[in-house]
This record gives structure tokens, sequence and C-alpha cells, in this order.
């Protein structure tokens, strides 16, 4: 079993729908999550992290699952420039962070 | 502005040659680490280093080397026995993994 597994899509949404992605992973020890998005050849840049009590940011709401090991993305009122790959990201411990192979979003107009 | 910086932008490396990538950082992090990112995959980890003058082997070491002679840097070498080194590759910096990573913007290597 993979460390992080995440669907790679793609997700092809309109504009202004919403849209959820999710990601499980497999080490119950795990006590830190994000979520990053990387644009096509460029580098990752860190979207949020995911805490217990869930979180918003805006357009975007994380939430995170601790009993079934899953974590997962909601983009609300999605715009063209969400149109990105959305990576998973769970700390293994020894200070590493362990990145799924990331979910294609595109959204159209 | 704090940042990490990676350079070359491009790289292209004859077979047999061995190529160094630069990685600074002026975040004023204690950990750094590289990662090899293959087209449609994930990250994978090739070296880190939680503190000056130590550093650790990762999942796909084979082929690299790394040092960590000042905190602000940390070069990863390619050598000629990484047999499939064309990839995109990424350096990373952290104060806690807790804090999540920063990313410089990498440097894609390329065999002629």
């Amino acid at each position: 079993r993979k460390e992080v597994e995440q669907d790679p899509g793609p997700f092809n949404v309109p504009e202004g729908a919403t849209v959820a992605f999710n990601c499980t992973y497999s080490n119950s020890a795990s006590q830190s999550f994000f979520w990053y998005r990387q644009d096509c050849r460029k580098e990752p840049k860190l979207l949020m992290s995911v805490y217990s009590s869930g979180n918003e940011d805006g357009r975007f709401t994380a939430q995170l699952n601790r009993a079934s090991q899953y974590i997962s993305l909601l983009i609300r009122d999605s715009k063209l420039s969400d149109s990105a790959t959305y990576l998973c990201v769970v700390e293994k411990g020894f200070q590493k962070l362990v990145f799924g192979t990331g979910t294609r979003l595109l959204v159209s107009p | 502005d704090g940042g990490i910086t990676q350079s070359p932008k491009y790289l292209f490396r004859k077979e047999g040659q061995n190529v160094t990538l630069s990685c600074e950082q002026n975040l004023n992090h204690d950990a750094m680490y590289w990662y090899r990112q293959d087209p449609g995959q994930g990250l994978r980890l090739i070296y880190y280093s939680q503190i000056v003058n130590d550093f650790q082997k990762g999942d796909i070491a084979e082929g690299y080397s790394v040092s960590r002679e000042k905190k602000e840097s940390f070069p990863l070498t390619v050598t000629s026995a990484q047999k499939n080194p064309t990839a995109f590759y990424l350096c990373a910096s952290s104060t806690r993994a807790q804090d999540g990573y920063t990313f410089g913007s990498g440097t894609r290597l390329t065999v002629v």
C-alpha cells in the first residue's frame, strides 16, 4: 500500500462549481497534514495545513478524518486560476513529509 | 525577501558527467531536502539534512551525493552512477516538518 494515495484525475469542472478531493494515508501515527498546489512545471506551494478540527481559508476547506485515515480538500466557486495539481502531504516522522502523486484539476469557462 | 534559490534553472549533462545543483536558503531553516520529480509522478526523497555537517539518505539516494557545510547551502551532485538522471529536481527547507516545507523553483536536468 502506498503511504499516500490520491485519485490522479483529471477533474474537469466548470467555473463556479464545487469540487472535492480525497486522499488516504497509511501511517496512523502521522501528526501533520497539508495540501500543496503545483502548477505545471513549477515548484509545489503550500496551500493549507489540515487540522483535526477542520479548517477553512476563503473558498478552500480542508478536513481530516483520523479514524478512517483520510484527508479532504473542498474548493467552492472554482476559478480558472484554480487549475493545477493538488498534492496531499503527510508527515512520516523524523522531520520528513511524504507527497502524494497529486490530483489534477481543470476548471473550464 | 527570504527564500530558497536553486540554480541553474535548466542543466544539460552529457553521459558520464557529474553535475552539481545548487540550493541556497536565507530562511534560517535547519532542515533541507532534495526531491526528484518525474513526469506524472510524485516527489521522491533523495537526501535530507536536519543540521549542518549531517545528512541522511532518502528513498532514492543511489547515484547522488550531498554536503552540508553551511546552514544556508545544500548542494546536490548527480554522479555518472545515476542511470536515469533526467528529471525535475526540487530543494526544500523547513524549521519543523509540522510547519511544512518551502520549495525552491527547481532545476530541470536533461541528459544529452
